[in-house]
Parts: structure tokens; C-alpha cells; sequence
């Protein structure tokens, strides 16, 4: 079964420094896709960052990039010179087998103090 | 471009009522899918609506129904409401509905309370 683990429910951080969100995940597929998204306390779903199974690079977004390490399953995703606006959970997530669902971790709630 | 837009914000029914959110895509996606957000069960995958029809549906009883018009706009609807119910209920759309081509683009939920 296809799964996705965040194993950090909290992370803090102070402004300006880097930090490291991790995902790691289950699949049998050998093409998939893995997504982070942002979610605000206003609820709101952010789409962050994609990194398919077959991408030859990291996938980067502004200062957002991912650590894919495929023999490992994890996708990590790393934010630089974090921002109080980055204060928000974090879901890293896994296109289903059927190819039009996400399946989601638990999330990791991340907080950034100045 | 709006984004997807949910209607209502807020909802509050007691149990055993039955309820019907909407979703409308953003202009052009053709593809919707539900999700139902809770602090036990996390996010969850309801079903996926394209062209009007149920593509794919996850494990929710059949009291979670759902149905796409042909403007692509999307409703879901719960019957006989449980305490259990209650949850951020998130709408997306893309495109052509795989996620691995074209991200989905959330809206701003709708907050369902049950008493």
C-alpha cells in the first residue's frame, strides 16, 4: 500500500535560517510523484513543489527545493532564509495508483520566530 | 484567474441532516477532486470528478456522495450526518485530474461542524 510518513509533528525556527522538512515514502510504483503543500491557519492548500520519480534534478521553487533520495524514499523539502509568513503546516504528499488522487502525510507544523 | 472557489465557508448541522457543499474549478480544469481534513484522520481523498464523471473514490460509506456539472462545477453531498462528519472539507481542480502533469489548486474549504 501506498503510504507517506512526516515524523516531525513541530519544527521551529528562527528567521533567515534554513530548515529541513522530512517525507519519506511507500510505493511499489515505478513512476510516481511527489508534491508538498502549505497549509495557513486560514486553511487554505498551497501547492509548494513537485518531484516525479524520473526527474534527473532536485526540484527547486524559489527558496523552496527538494532532497530526493530515490534508494532511500525520502523527499525532503528544504526552506532557505525562512520568513515569519512561512509559519504554517507542511504536507508532503503522493499521487495514488490510480494517478488522480493524493495521498497525504500527517503533516508537520512548522514555526518561525523572529 | 479566480482560483477555486468553495461555498459555504461555514456550516453548522446537528446529526442525522444532510448537507451539500460546492466547488467551483478554477476557469478550464476539468478535473475535481474532495478531500475531508480531520485532526484524527488527516487528509483524505473522497473522490475525483472528470467530464461529469466519478473517476476514482476512496473509503468513505456510501452516505458520501458527489456529482460534476457540465461546467465542471462540483457538489458533494452528505446524508444522515454523524459527529464524525464534522471536518475541513477541501475542494481541487487541474486540468485533466493527474496531479503528476499539472499540480492540483486547492480552495478555501469548507469548515462543516456537527452538534
Amino acid at each position: 500500500a501506498q503510504k507517506i510518513t512526516q515524523t516531525q509533528p513541530g519544527m521551529f525556527v528562527q528567521e533567515k535560517e534554513a530548515v529541513t522538512l522530512d517525507c519519506t515514502y511507500d510505493t511499489s510504483d515505478p513512476s510516481y510523484g511527489l508534491f508538498w503543500y502549505k497549509q495557513p491557519s486560514s486553511g487554505e492548500m498551497i501547492f509548494l513543489i513537485y518531484q516525479g520519480s524520473y526527474d534527473q534534478q532536485n526540484a527547486t521553487e524559489g527558496r523552496y527545493s527538494l532532497n530526493f533520495q530515490k534508494a532511500r524514499k525520502s523527499a525532503n523539502l528544504v526552506i532557505s532564509a525562512s520568513q515569519l509568513g512561512d509559519s504554517a503546516m507542511y504536507f508532503c504528499a503522493l499521487v495514488d495508483q490510480a494517478g488522480t488522487a493524493l495521498i497525504f502525510g500527517k503533516g508537520t507544523t512548522l514555526s518561525v520566530s523572529s | 484567474k479566480a482560483g477555486v472557489t468553495q461555498t459555504p465557508r461555514y456550516l453548522i448541522k446537528t446529526r442525522g441532516q444532510q448537507v451539500t457543499l460546492s466547488c467551483s474549478p478554477i476557469s478550464g480544469h476539468r478535473s475535481v477532486s474532495w478531500y475531508q481534513q480531520t485532526p484524527g484522520q488527516g487528509l483524505q481523498f473522497l473522490f475525483e470528478y472528470f467530464s461529469e464523471t466519478q473517476r476514482n473514490k476512496g473509503n468513505f460509506p456510501g452516505r458520501f456522495s458527489g456529482r460534476q456539472f457540465s461546467n465542471s462545477r462540483s457538489e458533494m453531498n452528505v446524508s444522515t450526518l454523524e459527529l464524525g462528519d464534522s471536518a475541513l472539507y477541501l475542494c481541487a481542480s487541474s486540468p485533466d485530474g493527474s496531479p503528476s502533469n499539472q499540480p492540483q489548486h486547492f480552495g478555501d474549504g469548507t469548515r462543516l461542524s456537527i452538534l
